[in-house]
């Protein structure tokens, strides 16, 4: 049962590169989440993604954008990658958004940027 | 704001001593309440979802209770492989997001 599945699984990256990070889940869920995780600061919501076609900003969206390309895949892309992106970056998955239902998360990607 | 505060930011058990754990929140009407476990290196798993003041559910030696301002995860004689970071995340009746805490790391010694 893969579940959700994150790539890459670490990543290095000098500042001002970009990149993509890919999500995809096999379960049908309809709803998409990306987090980042730091220290002390718990989980924050980068982007969602409520059902197949729709995008919206969580609570710290600034630098990041991000595609559905379909209801499995969910990306998240770094245009101009800064340092202060350096976190462990989580997708995550529910049946549906708003509906108490709980979500499934991949086991992350590891970002430093230099 | 919607906010969620767990406590402590970390416990030492020893094997078989049972404990407590607090999440408290502060939302605007509450559509449920959730409890992760996350291990180091992976993302977090899903243990249990409250719904309304009052509720418990229970999975092996956890038990998650919810009043109306807080949950609590109780550890009943805890074993060294409870050991993890425990999350606490709330999503309100209006809008879509998850508010997570910061968690509690667990650390059970045998």
């Amino acid at each position: 049962n893969a579940g959700v599945t994150q790539t890459p699984k670490f990543q290095v990256l000098k500042t001002g590169q970009s990149m993509t990070l890919q999500c995809a889940q096999d379960m049908n869920h309809n709803s998409m989440y990306w987090y980042r995780q730091d220290p002390g600061m718990g989980l924050r919501l980068i982007y969602y993604s409520a059902s197949e076609g729709t995008t919206d900003k969580g609570e710290v969206p600034n630098g990041y954008n991000v595609s559905r390309l379909n209801k499995r895949e969910f990306s998240l892309r770094l245009e101009s990658a800064a340092p202060s992106q350096t976190s462990v970056y989580f997708c995550a998955s529910s049946h549906l958004s708003g509906l108490n239902q709980p979500q499934h998360f991949g086991d992350g990607t590891r970002l430093s940027i230099l | 704001e919607d906010q969620v505060t767990q406590s402590p930011e970390a416990l030492r058990l020893q094997e078989g001593e049972s404990s407590s754990l607090n999440c408290s929140y502060t939302v605007s009407g509450l559509r449920g309440l959730f409890w992760y476990r996350q291990d180091p290196g992976k993302g977090p798993e899903f243990l249990f979802t409250l719904y309304s003041a009052g509720e418990e559910k229970e999975k092996e030696r956890l038990k998650a209770t919810l009043t109306k301002k807080e949950s609590f995860l109780h550890i009943t004689a805890p074993k060294p492989e409870d050991s993890a970071t425990y999350l606490c995340a709330v999503q309100a009746e209006t809008g879509n997001q998850f508010y997570f805490g910061t968690g509690t790391s667990l650390t059970v010694i045998p």
